[in-house]
């Protein structure tokens, strides 16, 4: 089954900096990967999410890369600031498979000091 | 719309006792998905339903089961509770059961004595 492998666990930057996590999966067949973003005693919030027909997706000061070839994807943010620190997942899934779960990366906590 | 909502927010129990949880989806989405998440763990799926059909299910024991009524709303259950389940239970609403955006309930926190 799949199996995606998240990086790093902590990541603490300066405001205004620009913050990367990376995910690896194992699947050749899934093609969706969202980003959630949790924040602490909160749901875990969608932020953005791309399919493996596309190789970069961008939302402001977010965006996020897929590399079909390598098996990863990754999470870019810019500017970060203080409301940006929150635990973020990555997840992969196969899209119409009959196993289509999202499977989920163990997470990133991310820390930007004022 | 209004979004995912699920009841209790919090329940204590004991080792032994069962435990059921409830989970209403968002108005329109016919798909839902639990998941536990733990701090060692992550989140990890349970089970999902889509028109009253479990489509797909994790690696949890028989001890987890769930349902889905035919407004979409969903319960899960856990019976003989072991100090390990505690942890937060989330459900997860999509409009399809194909791979569509999945939009998360504030979750259940479970705390097993």
């Amino acid at each position: 089954g799949e199996n995606v492998e998240q990086h790093p666990s902590t990541l603490s930057v300066q405001e205004g900096d620009s913050a990367v996590i990376k995910c690896t999966y194992s699947d050749s067949a899934s093609n969706y990967f969202p980003w959630y973003k949790q924040e602490l005693g909160k749901r875990p919030q969608l932020i953005i999410d791309i399919r493996s027909n596309v190789g970069e997706k961008k939302d402001q000061r977010i965006a996020v890369t897929l590399n079909k070839t390598a098996k990863h994807f990754s999470l870019h943010i810019t500017e970060t600031q203080p409301e940006d620190s929150a635990v973020y997942f990555c997840a992969a899934r196969n899209y119409g498979g009959s196993q289509g779960n999202l499977i989920f990366g163990k997470g990133t906590k991310l820390s930007v000091k004022p | 719309k209004a979004g995912v909502t699920q009841t209790p927010r919090y329940l204590i129990k004991t080792r032994g006792q069962q435990v059921t949880l409830s989970c209403s989806p968002i108005s329109g989405h016919r798909s839902v998905s639990w998941y536990q998440q733990t701090p060692g763990q992550g989140l990890q799926f349970l089970f999902e339903y889509f028109s009253e059909t479990q489509r797909n299910k994790g690696n949890f024991p028989g001890r987890f089961s769930g349902r889905q009524f035919s407004n979409s709303r969903s319960e899960m259950n856990v019976s003989t509770l072991e100090l390990g389940d505690s942890a937060l239970y989330l459900c997860a609403s999509s409009l399809r059961s194909d791979g569509e955006t999945q939009y998360f309930g504030p979750g259940t926190r479970l705390l097993v004595l």
